[in-house]
């Protein structure tokens, strides 16, 4: 089935260096979601991207929807410690709001104090 | 604020056991998610419930696995026979019905298997 890959899966900066996530699909996405998991939490929603080329910004953190909707990114400036877990991006599966939601791997952030 | 809750946090079992998990949605939530998350790996679908019926159940192993939510409330989901490659963390997650085209999962925080 649809896949989408996230890169890096890991990446360790330093506090107070910027972080990027990428998640890519080889095809067209209706949607994207972003999600953070704290080290022995459970996934807590961060937000919902639908447009193309559409960009969101809460606080430090900036989520893109490429232009061909197959691509986005979440960007983090100044990191901090509490950015510490793995962010997952998901999509959810055709337009029909029952569609199950599709996660990548995630990318795991170190952060260094 | 409402939260998922989930039942046990933890459990150890031997292969060939049958285990059961409990899940209590948020108050409201007509959608009830199961997801597997093997560590290091994002969580995958299990099954999906809208109310009492199965929407999607395409990732659930039949032959083992069951998963039932009767009043369209609670849901528990069973194992048996339980085998080694089990072990994982079992999240469930709730939604509300599609509104304003953002449908947010609410996940609870899980319970850890590890079959011995």
């Amino acid at each position: 089935g649809q896949q989408v890959m996230q890169i890096p899966q890991y990446q360790h900066v330093q506090e107070g260096e910027d972080f990027t996530t990428y998640c890519n699909s080889s095809t067209t996405l209706s949607n994207i979601q972003w999600y953070k998991q704290r080290p022995g939490g459970h996934p807590v929603f961060l937000i919902q991207l639908v447009k193309s080329g559409e960009v969101k910004k809460q606080k430090r953190l900036t989520f893109q929807f490429g232009e061909a909707k197959k691509n986005s990114s979440l960007h983090i400036t100044a990191t901090q410690t509490t950015d510490v877990g793995t962010y997952f991006c998901s999509y959810r599966l055709g337009s029909s709001n029952t569609g199950k939601l599709i996660f990548g791997q995630g990318t795991t952030l170190q952060v260094k104090p | 604020e409402a939260e998922v809750a989930q039942s046990p946090r933890y459990k150890i079992t031997e292969k060939s056991q049958a285990v059961a998990f409990w899940c209590d949605p948020i108050s409201g939530h007509a959608t009830l998610y199961w997801y597997r998350q093997i560590l290091g790996q994002g969580p995958e679908l299990l099954v999906q419930f809208q109310d009492e019926s199965v929407v999607d159940d395409s990732q659930l192993p039949k032959d083992r696995f069951s998963a039932e939510r009767l009043k369209g409330v609670d849901s528990t989901l069973k194992i048996q026979p339980a085998e080694l490659g089990d072990s994982a963390m079992y999240l469930c997650a709730s939604s509300s019905r599609y509104r304003d085209g953002l449908i947010e999962q609410f996940f609870g925080p899980g319970t850890r298997l590890t079959v011995l």
